[in-house]
């Protein structure tokens, strides 16, 4: 069971957007800056957002954060099949003292 | 740019200890500014922090682990190290290592993985 909850799939069809929710509690998100991670199938996580909105060099503007409260969220506009992939949200827990995870999103392009 | 490559044993005995190198290159471990950490993730699994190290030396680990960690930096090699003692079938996993920004906490890069599995 991960700290921070994210949906276990999403799914959209090419050229459209998704958005992808984070769900944490003051100890985490409600406090700490968010990031995401983009896992495409076989690879290791790629940096997509970081402090909760923004984006590295060459991640396209396709691609955003933003969050309110104790929750996050990652949009993707114009969605490729290229975008199949894994996405997790991390952030600080000051409670446990640990960074935490979300369990992670499998995005669907149909 | 600053690439991580991992390093170390794919197969652990149980009980006994995992040792991982992560080189680092593009890049020094002391420049400052930022952690080295290592993460994992079990098959078909999600992400789990197993700790980090500031190059002075400071160290931050996860509670879950319970004490089986240790990270420990090489300047002069440029790497830095993970040890987790006592393994079981459990800690079998893809180890990442990472560099974590200093203060705002994200992981950019990220090393390509190994698989390392617990198993006699």
């Amino acid at each position: 069971q991960s700290v921070l909850t994210q949906p276990p799939s999403v799914s959209a069809a090419p050229g459209q957007k998704v958005t992808i929710s984070c769900s944490g509690s003051s100890s985490n998100i409600g406090n700490n800056y968010v990031s995401w991670y983009q896992q495409l199938p076989g690879t290791a996580p790629r940096l997509l957002i970081y402090d909760n909105n923004e984006r590295p060099s060459g991640i396209p503007d396709r691609f955003s954060g933003s969050k309110s409260g104790t929750s996050a969220t990652l949009a993707i506009t114009g969605l490729q099949t290229g975008d199949e992939a894994d996405y997790y949200c991390g952030t600080w827990d000051s409670s446990l003292s640990a960074v935490v995870f979300g369990g992670g999103t499998k995005l669907t392009v149909l | 740019q600053v690439q991580l490559q991992e390093s170390g044993p794919g197969l652990v005995r149980p009980s006994q200890t995992l040792s991982l190198t992560c080189t680092v290159s593009g890049g020094s471990i002391s420049s400052g500014g930022y952690y080295w950490s290592w993460i994992r993730q079990h098959p078909g699994k999600g992400l789990e922090w197993i700790g980090n190290m500031y190059y002075s030396g400071s160290t931050y680990y996860n509670p879950s682990l319970k004490g089986r960690v240790t990270i420990s930096v090489d300047t002069s090699k440029n790497q830095f190290s993970l040890k987790l003692s006592s393994v079981t079938a459990a800690d079998s996993a893809v180890y990442y290592c990472a560099r974590r920004e200093a203060p705002g906490g994200w992981f950019d890069p990220w090393g390509q993985g190994t698989l390392v599995t617990v198993s006699s």
